[in-house]
C-alpha cells in the first residue's frame, strides 16, 4: 500500500535553531506531496506542495522542502524557528488524479523561547 | 467568505448507538473528504466525494458510510458505535478533485464513545 511516513514525532528545540522535519513516501511515477500544520487551537492549513517542476517549495512563514526522487523523501525546513512556529506537522502525498491523501503520523514540534 | 463548517463541534455517545456529522464545505468547493484524527495515528483517510460521487474509500470497516449532496454538504454516518471510534472527525473541501489541489479543513467533530 502506498504510504507516508514521519520518523520524528517529537521535535524540541530553542529559538532560532534550524529545523528539519523528515517525510518518506513509497509512490512509484508521479507523485504530489504536500505539508500541513496544525496551530494549537487552530484548523489544519496548507504550508506548502509539490507536484511539478523545481524540486525546492517555498511555502509561507519562511518554510520550505525539497522533493528528492532519489530518496522518496520531501523533508520540511526552516533556518531559524520561532516560538510562534510551535505546532504539529504532518506530511502527506497522492498519486495522480484519483487517488485518496495519505497523511503521515505528524511531528509536534515545541519551540522554547 | 466562510470556512469549512462542521457540526456538531462535541458529541458524546454510546456504544452500540449510530451518528451522524455534517460537513459544509467552503462556498463553491465540490470536493469533500473525510478524516479520522487520533494520537499517534494521524489522519486516516474515510472517503472523498466530488459532485455527489465517492471518488474514493479508506479502509474502515461497512459501518462508517457517507453522502454528499446536491448543494456539496456531507455527512458521514457511524452505525453500531465502538469504544475504537472515539476520535476527532475531521471535513476538508476543496474547489476541485485535482490531485494538487489544497484541501481546506474544518475544526472537525470531537465524538467519545462510552
Amino acid at each position: 500500500a502506498q504510504s507516508v511516513s514521519q520518523h520524528n514525532h517529537h521535535v524540541i528545540l530553542s529559538e532560532a535553531a534550524s529545523l528539519e522535519l523528515g517525510c518518506n513516501y513509497s509512490y512509484g511515477g508521479t507523485v504530489n506531496l504536500f505539508w500541513y500544520v496544525q496551530y494549537p487551537g487552530q484548523h489544519l492549513q496548507l504550508l506548502l506542495k509539490y507536484f511539478s517542476g523545481d524540486p525546492l517549495v517555498k511555502g509561507i512563514k519562511g518554510f520550505e522542502a525539497e522533493f528528492i526522487k532519489s530518496k522518496f523523501s520531501f523533508n520540511l525546513r526552516k533556518p531559524s524557528v520561532q516560538w510562534s512556529d510551535t505546532a504539529e506537522y504532518f506530511c502527506a502525498g497522492r498519486k495522480g488524479s484519483g487517488d485518496k491523501l495519505t497523511f503521515g503520523t505528524g511531528t509536534r514540534l515545541a519551540v522554547r523561547p | 467568505k466562510a470556512g469549512v463548517t462542521q457540526t456538531p463541534r462535541y458529541l458524546i455517545k454510546t456504544r452500540g448507538q449510530q451518528v451522524t456529522l455534517s460537513c459544509s464545505p467552503i462556498s463553491g468547493h465540490r470536493s469533500v473528504s473525510w478524516y479520522q484524527q487520533t494520537p499517534g495515528q494521524g489522519l486516516q483517510f474515510l472517503f472523498e466525494y466530488f459532485s455527489e460521487t465517492q471518488r474514493n474509500k479508506g479502509n474502515f470497516p461497512g459501518r462508517f458510510s457517507g453522502r454528499q449532496f446536491s448543494n456539496s454538504r456531507s455527512e458521514m454516518n457511524v452505525s453500531t458505535l465502538e469504544l475504537g471510534d472515539s476520535a476527532l472527525y475531521l471535513c476538508a473541501s476543496s474547489l476541485r478533485d485535482k490531485s494538487n489541489e489544497k484541501l481546506f479543513f474544518g475544526s472537525g467533530t470531537q465524538l467519545s464513545v462510552l
